[in-house]
């Protein structure tokens, strides 16, 4: 089973700010089954980033996703009061499935 | 548009089944499969398990494999999750999500909106 470690727990920023999240897995990855996702409180998770590094339609360009292997990062480069959420990592390249733990992003 | 609906809300007692309904619209049902996920109260997101809208083969997680069993109805383009033998950790909101049709090795691009099974004496 893959498992995906996410730092850090809680991220406190301002808006404006960049905002770079963590999600380390073992063992790897290919970077084509991994994504990202956004949850709100009290709605379900909305797809971000998949393949790594590619928005799904209707996301922001402030969102970027990058990495391989074992390290991946998203990125929000300026964050908008909408954007305070828990984001959570996930692989999907063996047949078990798995998310990391989130990480939230609260207003400092 | 691509639209999950999921069924309402549950109270179960220790050691009975749900079963838990997500009606599809707004593409081939064939064509992609259907995921489930659920949710502790305040906690992460753990993945149950996929079925196929192609041919229903399924995969589930280790952990849950001999409490779940996911069906599909093609006639309705709905898909079920049955969870038996439910505890207190059971508790939780529980998501279907769109995923591959033939392989699980895909991303979820839609969810549903969630069903809450609360399991309580």
């Amino acid at each position: 089973e893959i498992v995906l470690t996410q730092s850090p727990d809680t991220l406190s920023l301002s808006p404006g700010e960049r905002a770079t999240l963590s999600c380390r897995a073992s063992p790897s990855v290919s970077s084509v089954y991994f994504a990202w996702y956004q949850q709100k409180p009290g709605q379900p998770p909305r797809l971000l980033i998949y393949g790594a590094s590619t928005r799904a339609t209707g996301i922001p360009d402030r969102f970027s996703g990058s990495g391989s292997g074992t390290d991946f990062t998203l990125t929000i480069t300026r964050l908008e009061p909408e954007d305070f959420a828990v984001y959570y990592c996930q692989q999907y390249g063996s047949s078990s499935l798995s998310f990391g733990g989130g990480t939230k992003v609260e207003i400092k | 548009q691509v639209q999950l609906v999921q069924s309402g809300a549950e109270v179960k007692t220790p050691g009975a089944s749900v079963k838990v309904s997500c009606k599809t619209s707004g593409y081939t049902f064939s064509k992609y499969g259907v995921n489930w996920v659920r949710q502790a109260p305040g906690q992460g997101l753990e993945w149950m398990g996929w079925i196929s809208g192609h041919n229903g083969n399924t995969a589930y997680a280790q952990k849950l494999q001999d409490r779940v069993t996911m069906t599909t109805d093609t006639s309705t383009s709905t898909s079920y999750m049955e969870l038996r033998s439910l505890i207190s950790d059971d508790t939780a909101m529980y998501y279907c999500a769109r995923g591959g049709g033939v392989v699980p090795t895909v991303h979820f691009d839609s969810w549903g909106q969630g069903t809450l099974v609360t399991v309580s004496s």
